[in-house]
């Protein structure tokens, strides 16, 4: 991985439902990853930060995993809820600072 | 509201004019950051200031040009801009710089070169 890739793209899903979905990242010099949800019109706001393998995260509903010798984070959602709509950003840090981000994942959630 | 204020929010410009950007933090934040964000690509790192030093330059064309007064202001002067600088520019800080750090983001400002 050269890059850093989020899958899938878009996810469409029913409220109520689980979700989980990919950030991967390149493992060499890595730091930090950062997961941000971005409603439109409005700022990323900052979710999770995690710099150790094994690191798990837990916020409300959202929680997230890192393996960075492997280097792929989940994000999952329980019980998604229309307000979880958002696109979901994950960005990699270097050592040296450098901050890459993915695409992004939109998540629709319809009630 | 996250503390980070961009202004303004939307401008269109012609590629002979002179604009600049605005973002200001209220979080007592060291570090300012600006990013771009094409149609269809990720956010893009442009320039890192830290205590008012500039440390990273990505590879900004000139037209481009920062400016960072203070910890809590940084500026972006717009000059010779092409059609496909037309992007969303956004604005962000963290406490000091570290790469383990939430970054806080401003709500970005939408241009449109014409």
């Amino acid at each position: 991985i050269l890059n850093v890739e989020q899958s899938p793209q878009s996810l469409h899903v029913q409220e109520g439902d689980s979700t989980n979905f990919t950030c991967s990242f390149p493992s060499s010099n890595f730091y930090a990853l950062h997961w941000y949800r971005w409603e439109t019109a409005k700022s990323p706001e900052a979710l999770f930060v995690m710099t150790l393998n094994g690191d798990e995260k837990k916020k409300g509903r959202i929680s997230a995993t890192l393996n960075t010798k492997e280097g792929y984070s989940y994000l999952y959602i329980k019980g998604s809820q229309p307000e979880d709509s958002a696109t979901y950003l994950c960005a990699s840090n270097t050592n040296a600072g450098k901050s890459t981000f993915g695409d992004g994942t939109t998540l629709t959630v319809k009630p | 509201e996250t503390g980070v204020t961009q202004t303004p929010r939307h401008l269109v410009m012609g590629m002979t004019n002179k604009k600049s950007l605005k973002c200001e933090q209220h979080l007592g934040h060291n570090a300012m950051y600006w990013y771009k964000q094409s149609a269809k690509k990720p956010l893009e790192l442009m320039f890192v200031y830290n205590f008012k030093e500039q440390t990273e330059n990505n590879s900004v064309p000139s037209r481009f040009s920062p400016e960072c007064p203070n910890s809590s202001h940084l500026f972006l002067h717009l000059h010779t801009l092409q059609p496909e600088d037309s992007a969303l520019y956004l604005c962000a800080s963290s406490l000091r710089g570290h790469p383990q750090e939430t970054q806080y983001f401003g709500p970005g400002t939408r241009l449109l070169v014409l």
